[in-house]
């Protein structure tokens, strides 16, 4: 398979515990990107990597939620110190510079306890 | 004001049927919109991407309306298989690298 992918799919973590996710993107692709999605809402916007650098952060993007992409291939998302208003599905996508369109992960679904 | 507002639905139309979705956007400098489709419990997957000059792919067309904010999807004779949440698109300006979703519209085909 050559989509995104990403792991784990789901992840059930207790209030205040940290949680990291990761994302493999097409391996093409030099844009990354994390949305938050929750139950009737569209994709929210958190964060943009182009090869391995951050370019842009959302202001939904707390100070616990930090975002990693150290190689320019993977990346890694972390939320610390969860709240139960951090369960949502988390949402991965890829593109190719120049192209305004992204291919989607199949998303981490976080719920917190 | 949200940047992109769709209708949630639920629409329930027969098979066979045509359905049109539309969205508003509130940015001006808006560069590029796009359809995509949701499944439940799916990401989202992209449908097609609206042109100024309108775009047809099989049963779907999609229409943009700068001067008015607005984009449009049709789909005509409608199957089961389209039941799914479209998502309107938005990327908000040339110089963001980041695609602005409305809330999505319910659609559900019915036999």
């Amino acid at each position: 398979d050559t989509g995104v992918s990403q792991n784990p799919r789901h992840k059930i973590t207790k209030r205040g515990q940290n949680v990291t996710f990761r994302c493999d993107p097409i391996s093409e692709h030099n844009r990354l990107y994390w949305y938050r999605q929750t139950l009737g809402q569209g994709p929210e916007f958190l964060t943009y990597f182009q090869n391995e650098a951050q370019l842009e952060k959302s202001r939904l993007l707390s100070d616990r939620f930090s975002a990693e992409r150290p190689k320019g291939s993977f990346s890694t998302l972390e939320i610390q110190r969860t709240e139960q208003g951090d369960s949502a599905m988390y949402l991965c996508a890829s593109s190719r510079s120049g192209e305004g369109s992204e291919f989607f992960g199949p998303g981490t679904r976080l719920t917190v306890l | 004001r949200k940047e992109v507002e769709q209708d949630p639905g639920p629409f329930n139309v027969p098979e066979g049927a045509t359905v049109a979705f539309n969205c508003t956007y509130s940015n001006s400098a808006s560069q590029s919109f796009f359809w995509y489709r949701q499944d439940c419990r799916k990401e989202p997957k992209l449908l097609m991407s609206v042109y100024s000059s309108g775009n047809e792919d099989g049963r779907f067309t999609a229409q943009l309306n700068r001067a008015s904010q607005y984009i449009s999807l049709l789909i005509r004779d409608s199957k089961l298989s389209d039941s799914a949440t479209y998502l309107c698109v938005v990327n908000p300006s040339q110089g963001a690298q980041k695609l602005v979703f409305g809330q999505g519209t319910r659609l559900t085909i019915n036999p």
